[in-house]
């Protein structure tokens, strides 16, 4: 099993609408969770973070954990066709030492 | 801002041939980390480094060594470079821990490097 999972897509959403990105992890002891975005031939940029169960907003964005089922998504609204990239899902499992696991990554395409 | 710098965005090196691949941030970060990416595989950790000279391996550091004789900087060398690194290398650093920080990695703007 993948220590971090993440569906490849592509996921095509037409604009406007909410894009929702899941992303699932192994290590129970977990401790942080970060969404990427990347766009082709660019380098990973962070969106947001998120350490406590629940929701944690920022503008469009909205991270989702849930530390009992050992997944965290993120949702889109009002998606741009700019949004159109890579989402990257990494995990900070316990005893990490500061080092995360990334996920293989969503591309999301946002039709217009 | 956070800014994180390498010194070359496309290389091409020969087979044999011994690379250094240069990493520098001007935000006083701890940790910096040294990945490679390739379609299918995602970001693979080659090695860390949590303080000056000090350096742990990751998933994947066979083939490769490192360097970190000050705090911006962090140095990948592929000691004899072979195609099988044809790949992005990608740069990241963050604060510790013990300063507050979530955790959070910054990446440079990568180095795509082929090996012919």
């Amino acid at each position: 099993q993948k220590e971090v999972e993440q569906n490849s897509g592509p996921l095509s959403v037409p604009e406007g609408a909410i894009a929702s990105l899941n992303c699932t992890y192994s290590d129970r002891g977990s401790q942080s969770f970060f969404w990427y975005r990347q766009y082709s031939g660019k380098s990973p940029e962070l969106i947001m973070f998120i350490y406590s169960n629940g929701d944690k907003e920022d503008g469009r964005f909205t991270a989702q954990l849930n530390k009992a089922s050992q997944y965290v998504s993120l949702l889109i609204r009002d998606s741009q066709p700019s949004d159109s990239a890579t989402y990257l899902c990494a995990v900070m499992p316990s005893g990490g030492y500061q080092k995360v696991t990334f996920g293989t990554g969503t591309k999301l395409q946002v039709i217009p | 801002d956070v800014k994180v710098t390498q010194s070359s965005r496309y290389l091409v090196k020969r087979t044999g041939e011994k690379v250094f691949l240069e990493c520098v941030q001007d935000m006083d970060h701890e940790n910096m980390f040294w990945y490679r990416q390739d379609p299918g595989l995602g970001l693979r950790l080659i090695y860390f480094s949590y303080d000056v000279k000090m350096k742990e391996k990751g998933d994947i550091p066979e083939g490769y060594s490192v360097s970190r004789e000050k705090k911006e900087r962090f140095s990948l060398i592929l000691e004899s470079a072979s195609t099988n690194q044809t790949s992005m290398y990608l740069c990241a650093s963050s604060l510790s821990g013990a300063r507050g920080s979530s955790y959070e990695q910054y990446f440079g703007p990568g180095t795509r490097l082929t090996v012919t």
